[in-house]
């Protein structure tokens, strides 16, 4: 079955520090992979996305993804973390012959500490 | 900029009650999406919409159906809301079912079920 999976459900940084957050996908032929963040009471909004082009991808607010075929692994990172990046963080993956239909991780709550 | 918005952000309704959510796009958007959101289990699918009067299951479609009477609104509907159902309900369009086209999400409807 086709799934994504973020082994981490939550995870805490300080200010200033390096951000990761990791996800793994089922291997496929292509895939799309997206991450989404979500604010609180807010709806999601597109980070970046990787649809087979440069495997770096850069986003917005200064996060980065690296797509890796062998190691089946997008993970979302960031050089430092800022109090305003607090939110909830989805990555997304649409496969081949799935049409519009998108599979989300079941998301990562980032804390940032003053 | 792309706009989805629900009717409401916060909605509470007694069980066996029939519940209309409301969708509306102002991108001219061919597809639409309505999912559930849930703590732990990140977004599910619920219904999709390719095209007006057109409409396919997701992932979790019982106990709702949808509407889809012009390309710019998509309905979600529970015939007989249940304790169950209460959630947090997010609408997504998306212009084309291209591989890498993204997802652009209203900012949820909170629905409570008493």
């Amino acid at each position: 079955a086709q799934s994504v999976t973020q082994l981490d459900s939550h995870v805490s940084v300080s200010e200033g520090t390096p951000v990761l957050l990791r996800c793994n996908y089922s291997s496929s032929y292509s895939p799309s992979l997206f991450w989404y963040v979500q604010h609180p009471n807010k709806g999601l909004q597109l980070l970046l996305k990787y649809t087979s082009a440069a495997t770096l991808v850069k986003g917005i607010n200064g996060f980065e993804a690296e797509f890796k075929k062998s190691e089946t692994s997008f993970h979302l990172t960031k050089p430092s973390a800022h109090m305003s990046d607090a939110a909830e963080y989805f990555c997304v993956v649409r496969y081949t012959g799935a049409n519009s239909k998108l599979t989300f991780g079941k998301g990562i709550t980032l804390s940032v500490r003053p | 900029d792309v706009k989805v918005t629900q009717s409401s952000r916060y909605l509470v309704k007694r069980t066996g009650e029939k519940v209309f959510l409301e969708c509306v796009q102002d991108m001219d958007h061919e597809n639409m999406f309505w999912y559930r959101q849930d703590p732990g289990l990140g977004l599910r699918l619920i219904y999709f919409s390719y095209d007006v009067k057109m409409k396919e299951k997701g992932d979790i479609p019982e106990g709702y159906s949808v509407s889809r009477e012009k390309k710019e609104r998509f309905s979600l509907i529970l015939e007989s809301a249940s304790t169950n159902q209460t959630s947090m309900y997010l609408c997504a369009s998306s212009l084309i079912a291209g591989v890498s086209s993204e997802q652009y999400f209203g900012p949820g409807t909170r629905l409570t079920v008493t």
